[in-house]
């Protein structure tokens, strides 16, 4: 069965700090990647998402993400967070032909301080 | 505006008293999905449907129906709620041609006592 591993339970940086999520995900076929973030209230956003191509995608308000295959990895980056980016991000797999069932990690919990 | 739409918002209800939380979305969207949201359990699938009269178990499909008889709503169904269906749910939809891709409404925070 598919399952996604979000390594960090709840991250506190300060801002400008450079932020590093990680993502790993079991699946051994192809596999479409997401990165969904909840802002405090709210529902969830898409950031970004992979399917094909260049392993690293670029989603909105400057996150990215790469894509390792080898690694079975997806994680998420933004060179400097703003106390805006306060919210929880979550990691999301689906596997490739499947019934479009997304697989989400538990979320981390990111709060920057201004 | 395109969205998905779910009410109430907010319910408390006590255990036993059947509910419906109704979703609802304006893309002409295939597919639909239910989640539930709990505490250092991220998100986890209840039910989807591919399509008008088609739906099938997600993860954490006890003690909820689902139902598809138009193609823009999705409602879902506690039966018999208990305490331990307490939590955040969601509805997300997509198109089937953009079937990993899923929009989210902005949910409904269900309290069971």
């Amino acid at each position: 069965a598919q399952s996604v591993s979000q390594h960090n339970h709840h991250v506190i940086l300060s801002e400008a700090a450079s932020l590093e999520l990680g993502c790993n995900y079991s699946y051994g076929g192809t596999v479409n990647l997401f990165w969904y973030v909840q802002y405090p209230g709210q529902h969830l956003q898409l950031l970004l998402k992979y399917f094909s191509g260049d392993p690293l995608v670029k989603g909105i308000k400057g996150f990215e993400a790469e894509f390792i295959k080898s690694k079975f990895s997806f994680n998420l980056r933004k060179p400097s967070v703003q106390w805006s980016d306060t919210a929880e991000y979550f990691c999301a797999v689906t596997a490739r032909g499947s019934q479009g069932n997304l697989i989400f990690g538990k979320g981390t919990k990111l709060s920057v301080k201004p | 505006e395109a969205q998905v739409t779910q009410n109430p918002r907010y319910l408390i209800t006590v255990t036993g008293k059947k509910l419906t939380v109704t979703c609802s979305q304006n893309m002409n969207h295939e597919y639909m999905s239910w989640y539930r949201q709990d505490p250092g359990l991220g998100l986890r699938q209840i039910y989807y449907s591919m399509n008008v009269e088609v739906t099938d178990k997600g993860d954490v499909p006890e003690g909820y129906k689902v139902s598809r008889k138009e193609k823009r709503n999705f409602p879902l169904i506690l039966e018999s709620p208990s305490p331990n269906q307490t939590s955040l749910y969601f509805c997300a939809s997509s198109s089937r041609q953009g079937i990993y891709e899923q929009y989210f409404g902005p949910g409904t925070r269900l309290t069971v006592t």
